[in-house]
């Protein structure tokens, strides 16, 4: 079945360090890929995502490219801030099927002043 | 607008009780999805409605009862619940009906914060 591997974290950081989370993924069709963020005592909020190979979303100065050659989805931020401190899930969806989403098992991210 | 609200934000309940969670979308979605989140794990899928019917249970057990009033409303009904059902439960929406095939995304609320004594 399909399913999806992040990084294991926690990860800590300093402010405006370069961030990188690894997100990989198996599935037989063509998923869409997500990135959710869930900030301390919310609930999930989409960051961004891609429906097709090569395409690259954007939100908030986080990006990620839809690699199909490495079945990668990697969440990279140039330059973090504290408020970004949160925790990260990569998920996907195959639109072939009944659009359900596939979680990893999410990343913690602290990033420290 | 991407709004998807729940009430209410926290909730404690004995395990004799009956109580009841409220999610509401005004985005004009076909589908709703009850999901509950345990600590530092990703949600879990709970029930899936498309267009007030129900079409998923993830084996859920019937302490749980959802309800979808109408396409904007989703309910879930909460009776005899057992201190390990403690966790955030969260409401989301998407466009397409489910199993309709076809790039969709879920929207989700700020979820209810459960907690059963």
């Amino acid at each position: 079945g399909d399913s999806v591997t992040q990084m294991e974290g926690p990860v800590t950081l300093s402010e405006e360090a370069f961030l990188t989370i690894n997100c990989t993924y198996t599935a037989t069709g063509y998923p869409s890929l997500f990135w959710y963020v869930q900030y301390p005592g919310e609930g999930l909020q989409l960051l961004l995502k891609a429906t097709k190979a090569d395409d690259k979303g954007s939100n908030k100065g986080f990006e990620a490219t839809y690699r199909k050659e490495t079945t990668s989805f990697h969440l990279e931020k140039g330059s973090v801030q504290v408020s970004d401190s949160a925790v990260y899930f990569c998920a996907l969806s195959d639109p072939e099927g009944a659009q359900k989403l596939v979680f990893g098992q999410g990343t913690r991210l602290t990033i420290n002043p | 607008d991407t709004e998807v609200t729940q009430t209410p934000k926290h909730l404690v309940m004995g395990m004799t009780n009956k109580k009841s969670l409220k999610c509401e979308q005004h985005m004009g979605h076909r589908a709703m999805y009850w999901y509950k989140q345990k600590a530092k794990k990703p949600p879990e899928l709970m029930f899936v409605y498309s267009y007030e019917k129900l079409s998923i249970n993830e084996s859920v057990p019937s302490r749980f009862s959802p309800e979808c009033p109408n396409s904007s409303l989703l309910n879930l009904h909460l009776h005899a619940l057992q201190p390990e059902d403690s966790a955030l439960y969260l409401c989301a929406s998407s466009q397409l009906l489910y199993g309709q095939g076809g790039s969709d995304t879920q929207y989700f609320g700020p979820g209810t914060r459960l907690t059963v004594l």
